[in-house]
């Protein structure tokens, strides 16, 4: 099975920070790599698909970047309402799919 | 509007069994794959199980594999997942989610609020 590993698994920053959050598979999963977000009490919600791809209405400070076994997600310029927990997800090997154990951004 | 209403979640004794659904609205249903996601109180997301457009390619996490089963009824427009020997473990909220292969295979774009089930004797 592939595993997925987050790093780190807590951030504190403040709004207008910039922020970067890693995920490491533990084989090569070529860009098979999406990111979600949730919010307390709310399902996730897509952000980045294929690596790289922002999801219809997500704003463009969000992006996703990295291949093979490293990712990264970064969010310039935080805002308010990008305080929340966020999740990647490898469909590489479909149907069996796995997330990583998710990073909180906090406020500072 | 695209919509996906899971509702199926209660309180059941450890051992016992469980059906969730997950009715779903604003969208041709048979044209995706569909996905269960299930997250333990104050725990990360977990795959669970997912099922091609037709029913014929299912898989299933090894934590549930030969307990729980999915299926999914195009006519109704409605996902399933039956579960059997429950476990205390198996307690968490249960999200079903649309797999959008149109933008990416395996990618989740769309999710039902969730319906909570509780193992506990």
């Amino acid at each position: 099975d592939i595993q997925m590993t987050q790093f780190p698994s807590s951030l504190s920053a403040s709004v207008g920070d910039r922020v970067t959050i890693t995920c490491r598979a533990s084989q090569s999963i070529s860009t098979y790599l999406n990111w979600y977000q949730q919010k307390p009490g709310k399902a996730p919600k897509l952000l980045i698909y294929a690596a790289s791809s922002l999801q219809s209405g997500v704003p463009s400070r969000f992006s996703g970047s990295g291949s093979g076994t490293d990712f990264t997600l970064t969010i310039t310029s935080l805002q308010p309402e990008d305080f929340a927990t966020y999740y990647c997800q490898q469909s590489y090997s479909t149907p069996l799919y796995t997330f990583g154990q998710g990073t909180k951004l906090e406020i500072k | 509007e695209v919509q996906l209403v899971d509702s199926g979640g209660s309180v059941v004794r450890p051992g016992g069994s469980l059906r969730l659904s997950c009715v779903v609205s604003g969208f041709t249903f048979d044209d995706y794959d569909m996905s269960w996601v299930r997250q333990a109180p104050g725990k990360g997301l977990e795959w669970v199980s997912s099922i091609n457009w037709n029913g014929d390619n299912t898989g299933y996490a090894d934590s549930v594999k030969g307990r729980f089963t999915i299926s999914r009824d195009n006519a109704k427009n409605s996902l399933y997942l039956q579960m059997n020997s429950l476990r205390a473990e198996d307690t968490a909220l249960y999200h079903c989610a649309r797999d959008n292969e149109g933008i990416a295979p395996g990618t989740f774009d769309m999710w039902g609020q969730g319906t909570m089930v509780t193992v506990s004797s």
